[in-house]
């Protein structure tokens, strides 16, 4: 079965840095791209960057940045997320998925998983 | 950058049809993906491309799209149903995903 964990989330202070792993499981996760999702509390979704499976394409939301940097590391099936530059804003439920892209150029997000609180306060 | 906009919320009786609508520019050119979301959990894709489901969603489920609009019809609707949805497009200004607003429904 197809599995995501991710890990990492924690109380920080504003300014302060975060690294967030997702554990892949289940799947060639080196032959899929992945996305970080967020979702503050009592909110939307909010996509917030995209890793393409060779890393070749990587791309962020205007919202992180410069302040967040996406990787991955296909030996381990573990995408990563590290977070700079903390704001209170910045606090929410942080989701990894994975990408496909339909024939139609429709991207789509097919399994995720069950996320890791990260709260930015002082 | 593309804005996809959903009705906050809706009701349907047990056992009826309810549609919910995600409209914007993007749908224009791209399909939507739906995805339900229940309290405290993460989100589980429902409809992709237009009118596709994976594998375990029931065929209540169905998706479609006309011009700027795209929705999501649940048809003969379940208590289990009860749930927040939320469409995703690709925004064709910049390739970006982008989500709905969400819509919250409730099951009566």
């Amino acid at each position: 079965d197809v599995q995501l964990v991710e890990s990492g989330g924690a109380l920080v202070q504003p300014g302060g840095s975060l690294r967030l792993s997702c554990a892949a499981s289940g799947f060639t996760f080196s032959g899929y791209s992945m996305i970080w999702v967020r979702q503050a509390p009592g909110k939307g979704l909010e996509w917030l960057s995209y890793i393409s499976s060779t890393t070749y394409t990587i791309d962020y939301a205007a919202s992180v940045r410069g302040r967040f940097t996406i990787s991955r590391d296909n030996a381990k099936n573990s995408l990563y997320l590290q977070m700079n530059s903390l704001r209170a804003e910045d606090t929410a439920v942080y989701y990894c998925a994975r990408c496909l892209m339909a024939g139609s150029g429709t991207y789509y997000f097919d399994y995720w998983g069950q996320g890791t609180l990260v709260t930015v306060s002082s | 950058s593309s804005e996809l906009t959903q009705d906050p919320a809706v009701s349907v009786a047990l056992g009826q049809t309810v549609r919910i609508t995600c409209q914007g520019d993007s749908l224009r050119s791209y399909y939507a993906s739906w995805y339900q979301q229940k309290p405290g959990q993460a989100p589980v894709l429902v409809i992709y491309d237009k009118n596709n489901r994976p594998s375990g969603i029931p065929d209540r489920f169905s998706g479609s799209s006309s011009g700027n609009t795209a929705s999501l019809t649940i048809t003969g609707s379940q208590a289990e149903d009860e749930a927040d949805y939320y469409c995703n497009s690709r925004d064709s200004s910049n390739d970006h995903p982008v989500f709905g607003t969400g819509t919250k429904v409730t099951v009566l």
